[in-house]
């Protein structure tokens, strides 16, 4: 049982390059979130999922895609990267109001 | 508009020494929940509270929610250094996201 986990834990893009960040869970959740956390600034919710099959924005959606390919999986996809895009990405998943968190995707744009 | 506010900021202490960090908004929420991140790692959740008073303890730690659900606090009691983290609260209304604060950074020195 590995919970939530993301893929890549680090990645460094150019201005304009894009990339998907991978999320998957293995408990059988429904609900899933992707977030950002920047200094200062605590954590945001981009986008959730609160089933296989829908998405809805966040308090930060613009510059972001989400895709929830299946009950585990919910990847975040960034079309044109720009540098107020650097941050630490966390996807989550949801059981009953708790949260479980992955380890992080560290994302960086020059 | 920041809904849920946390102080201090940031704390610095000895091992051994008392703390209380607080969780506070204008806003009334059907639930709160404290986080414990690490360095490099996603936010862990400690404890879930739901009723106005309620009182929690998880060992060293005591969780207050206050009686009209509108804030909180965490008291950590001869604190360690395997405390050292960054404390967020999350704040539920009903059955949409949560909502973060910035959260305490805590720092205990040995």
């Amino acid at each position: 049982n590995a919970g939530v986990t993301q893929t890549p834990k680090f990645q460094v893009l150019k201005t304009g390059q894009s990339m998907t960040l991978q999320c998957a869970q293995d408990m059988n959740h429904n609900s899933m979130y992707w977030y950002r956390q920047d200094p200062g600034m605590g954590l945001r919710l981009i986008y959730y999922s609160a089933s296989e099959g829908t998405t809805d924005k966040g308090e930060v959606p613009n510059g972001y895609n989400v895709s929830r390919l299946n009950k585990r999986e919910f990847s975040l996809r960034l079309e044109s990267a720009a540098p107020s895009q650097t941050s630490v990405y966390f996807c989550a998943s949801d059981l009953g109001g708790r949260e479980y968190f992955g380890p992080g995707t560290r994302l960086t744009v020059t | 508009t920041q809904l849920l506010e946390q102080s201090p900021q940031f704390l610095s202490i000895q091992e051994g020494e008392n703390l209380t960090v607080y969780c506070n908004s204008s806003s009334v929420f059907s639930s709160l929940q404290w986080y414990r991140q690490e360095p490099g790692e996603g936010p862990v959740l400690l404890v879930t509270v739901v009723t106005g008073g309620e009182v929690k303890k998880l060992k060293r730690l005591t969780f207050q929610f206050g009686d009209a659900r509108k804030d909180s606090s965490l008291h950590i009691t001869a604190a360690q250094p395997g405390d050292t983290g960054l404390y967020l609260c999350a704040g539920a209304k009903g059955y949409s996201t949560l909502t973060f604060g910035k959260g305490t950074m805590l720092l205990v020195s040995p």
